[in-house]
Parts: C-alpha cells; sequence; structure tokens
C-alpha cells in the first residue's frame, strides 16, 4: 500500500539558515512518481517538483533542492538560505504507475523566523 | 493565463441542502481530481476523473458524486451535505506526462471552503 510520512510536523528555523524537510515513502511498485507541493498562508497549493522513481538524480532549482534516496526510500527537500517567504507547509506526495491517486503526507509547517 | 478555477471559494449552507462546487480547467489536462484537507489529515483524494466520462472513487468518496460530461469541467456535487463535510476542497488537473523535474504535477485550484451547520 502507498504511504508517505513527513514526521516533522512543525519546523521553525532563523532567516537565511539551511532546513531540510523529510519524507519517507512506501510502496510495493517499481515504478512511481515523487511530489512536492507548498502551501502558503494563502491557501493556495503551489506544485514544485516532480520526481520519477527511475531517475535519481538530484535537482536543483535556485534555492531549492532535493535528495531522491530509492535505498532509504526518501525524497528529502532542502531549502538553503530560508527566506520569511518560505514560509509554508508543504506537502510530499507519491503516485504510482497506472494508478492517478496521489497520495499526500500530512506536511510539514515551516516557520521562518525574521 | 494557464489556470484550474473553483468556484465558489467559500460556501456556508445547512444540513441536506444539495450543492455544487464548480471546477474548470483551460489546459486540455486529461485528469482531474478532488481533493479536501482537514487539519492533522492532510489532503485526501475524493474522485478522480482520467478522462471524460471516466470517474474513479479515491480514498474518501462517501457523500460525493462527480461528473466529467466535458474535459474542461469537472464539478463536485453533495447531494446532501454533512457537517462531517466542512473542509477545504481543492480541485486539481495534470495532463500526466511522464516527465520528471520542477516542471510537471497537477496545477491546482485555489480552494473552496466548505463550512456545513
Amino acid at each position: 500500500a502507498q504511504k508517505v510520512t513527513q514526521a516533522q510536523t512543525e519546523i521553525s528555523v532563523v532567516e537565511k539558515e539551511d532546513v531540510t524537510l523529510d519524507c519517507v515513502y512506501e510502496t510495493r511498485d517499481t515504478t512511481y512518481y515523487l511530489f512536492w507541493y507548498k502551501q502558503p498562508p494563502s491557501g493556495e497549493l503551489v506544485f514544485l517538483i516532480r520526481r520519477n522513481s527511475f531517475d535519481e538524480q538530484n535537482e536543483i532549482s535556485g534555492r531549492y533542492s532535493w535528495n531522491f534516496q530509492k535505498s532509504t526510500s526518501s525524497f528529502n527537500f532542502t531549502i538553503t538560505a530560508s527566506q520569511v517567504v518560505d514560509s509554508a507547509v508543504y506537502f510530499c506526495a507519491l503516485s504510482e504507475a497506472g494508478d492517478d491517486k496521489i497520495i499526500f503526507g500530512k506536511g510539514t509547517r515551516l516557520h521562518i523566523l525574521p | 493565463e494557464a489556470q484550474v478555477t473553483q468556484n465558489p471559494r467559500y460556501l456556508i449552507t445547512v444540513t441536506g441542502k444539495k450543492l455544487t462546487v464548480t471546477c474548470s480547467q483551460n489546459m486540455n489536462h486529461e485528469y482531474m481530481s478532488w481533493y479536501r484537507q482537514d487539519p492533522g489529515l492532510g489532503l485526501r483524494q475524493i474522485y478522480y476523473s482520467m478522462n471524460v466520462e471516466v470517474t474513479d472513487k479515491g480514498d474518501v468518496p462517501e457523500g460525493y458524486k462527480v461528473s466529467r460530461k466535458e474535459k474542461r469541467n469537472f464539478p463536485l456535487i453533495l447531494e446532501s451535505p454533512s457537517p462531517n463535510q466542512t473542509s477545504l476542497y481543492f480541485c486539481a488537473s495534470s495532463s500526466h506526462p511522464t516527465g520528471t523535474g520542477v516542471g510537471y504535477g497537477y496545477t491546482f485550484g485555489s480552494g473552496t471552503r466548505l463550512t456545513v451547520v
């Protein structure tokens, strides 16, 4: 069965610090997709990244980077030099190939303190 | 502008009074889905649709109906709303590409905050 665990319910860091949000997933499929979404205080959901299971390359986009490790079933998200605007709830999600359901983790609320 | 449009943004209704939350996307996406978000439970899928006239249940379909008569629209229907359906609802669409990276994923609507009293 699919499952996504975000063990960190809430994190607070001071601006400019780096922060890593953890995501551990469970799936029986060999082909699957992992996602990260951001939900700022305004409430909308913003797509950040999708990663396919057969592509273990790490990705960097500006201050954001993602570390995909199949060996530990983890897809962690790091924000470098955090900013107050990064304050949001971040969701990790999983979808198995051929199944259009996306299973979301319960989210990590990130507070960036000025 | 590519977007998913949900209406209304806020709705307060009474138990048992049928309501429809509309969802429309202008990206010609095949896949559409409804989610509800509740504190401590995260996002849970209600229904999804892989194409016109093709719908399927998600994890929490009870008390909801959907239809997909046109590609762009995917309304969520609550025939007899109850207080436990008070929630924040999101509609989403995707072209479901096989690509990987920062350019692919579901696009979400702005959300509908529903209160059933």
